[in-house]
């Protein structure tokens, strides 16, 4: 069965300082993966995915994330962090012609000035 | 192009009622799947339609239940509310040049008093 981890659950980060959000995931074929973010009472704004290829992709508002097939991961990163950016982000699996996605439980970033 | 866009934001129903959410996917998408987010489960999936047929359906009662008309419109229903049922119900469209990209709507928040 898929699965997605994010092992933190709220994150404090400075302004101005880099940020990476962690995801691990299990599946047993080739997965799609994707970075969601919420803000409160919002919906679920896509910034990036990850389908084959290069395993650096780069998003939307400044994010990257680098697929590891070895470690099974889907680490997002941010090099300078902006107080707009607290939020909560989703990390999801999915796979090629199948609507299903399994989420993570989501990890909570909170920007200190 | 405009968004996925969903009806009502907003919803207050008492237990016993049943409900309908609807849906409206990127014009040109086939494909809309309904996911229900409570802070206890996170995001789970509840089903998918494409053309006007049930593709996909997660592990949720019977009592959860949805369409697609002909013009990629879908509605949700849940009969028989109880208190378990308030969450932020989530609809996703995909197609197009990105059929394996779903795109969120702003979500239905139900509260069941």
């Amino acid at each position: 069965a898929q699965s997605v981890t994010q092992p933190d659950i709220h994150i404090t980060v400075s302004e101005g300082a880099s940020l990476e959000l962690r995801c691990n995931y299990s599946y047993g074929a080739t997965p799609y993966l994707f970075w969601y973010v919420q803000s409160p009472g919002q919906g679920l704004q896509l910034l990036l995915k990850y389908f084959s290829g290069d395993t650096l992709v780069q998003g939307i508002k400044g994010f990257e994330a680098e697929f590891k097939r070895s470690q099974s991961s889907f680490n997002l990163r941010k090099p300078s962090v902006h107080w707009s950016d607290a939020a909560e982000y989703f990390c999801a699996v999915g796979a090629q012609g199948f609507q299903k996605l399994v989420f993570g439980t989501g990890t909570r970033l909170l920007v200190s000035p | 192009k405009a968004g996925v866009t969903q009806t009502p934001r907003y919803l207050i129903k008492t237990r016993g009622q049943q409900v309908t959410l609807s849906c409206s996917p990127i014009s040109g998408h086939r494909s809309v799947s309904w996911y229900q987010q409570t802070p206890g489960q996170g995001l789970q999936f509840l089903f998918e339609y494409f053309s006007e047929t049930q593709r996909n359906k997660g592990n949720f009662p019977g009592r959860f239940s949805g369409r697609q008309f002909s013009n990629s419109r879908s509605e949700m229903n849940v009969s028989t509310l109880e208190l378990g049922d308030s969450a932020l119900y989530l609809c996703a469209s995909s197609g197009g040049q990105t059929t394996d990209t779903q795109y969120f709507g702003p979500g239905t928040r139900l509260t069941v008093l």
